[in-house]
């Protein structure tokens, strides 16, 4: 069926390094992509989003890289401070009337090293 | 601006009880409308949306059901509680073809 998941679980970086989370999907068709950023015991909150006729999006201290070819997406954080601690989770919403829903990866617990 | 509320925040159940669990969206019209349930340290799995008023979709047969009585108002509920209904359930809203935008969550644990 279709998927979307993460390749690293955990990651774990020292402060005012970059983080990179990387995300891999199934669906060909998925032309939409989210990351969400989720501290401990709150709802899901929202970084950046990217469409399939983009490779790059940027945003504060956010780079959203995605290759269609390979089927791969990837959220990039420079200077990564403490307050980035939080599990990072990628969505893709696909075309053909599936558009209303998103499908979330397993998630990837970022933490950050003072 | 729009904000989305649920309540309550944390709510601890016995086995067998029923269960309402409400969501409301301030500030915009017709949205769609979602349930999802986080087990602890996994990742989010939908369980109901609704494009409009009376319009609910089931995406996993289950101890739950949802309505949607009033444009913004979506509410979560079971007759009978099995332990295995514990966990982080969050509410979201979306306008078509947008990211979704999520609730602060209720934690229920079943005993």
């Amino acid at each position: 069926g279709e998927s979307v998941g993460l390749h690293l679980p955990t990651l774990s970086v020292q402060e005012g390094d970059n983080s990179i989370i990387n995300c891999a999907y199934s669906n060909s068709a998925s032309d939409y992509f989210i990351w969400y950023k989720q501290e401990s015991g709150k709802g899901p909150q929202f970084i950046i989003d990217i469409r399939s006729n983009m490779d790059k999006r940027q945003g504060q201290r956010v780079t959203v890289l995605l290759n269609k070819t390979v089927k791969h997406l990837s959220l990039q954080i420079a200077a990564t401070q403490p307050g980035d601690s939080a599990v990072y989770f990628c969505a893709e919403t696909g075309s053909g009337g599936s558009n209303y829903k998103l499908t979330f990866g397993k998630g990837t617990l970022l933490t950050v090293n003072p | 601006s729009q904000t989305i509320h649920q309540w309550p925040a944390t709510l601890v159940q016995p086995v067998g009880s029923p269960l309402s669990l409400e969501c409301t969206v301030e500030g915009t019209s017709n949205p769609n409308l979602y349930w999802y349930r986080q087990a602890a340290g996994r990742g989010l799995q939908l369980l109901f949306y609704s494009v409009g008023i009376g319009q609910i979709s089931s995406e996993v047969p289950q101890n739950l059901s949802a309505s949607r009585p009033q444009d913004r108002q979506f509410i979560l509920s079971s007759k009978k509680l099995l332990l295995s209904d514990s966990g982080f359930y969050l509410c979201a809203w979306s306008v078509a073809y947008n990211e979704q935008f999520f609730g602060p969550g209720t934690r229920l644990t079943v005993l």
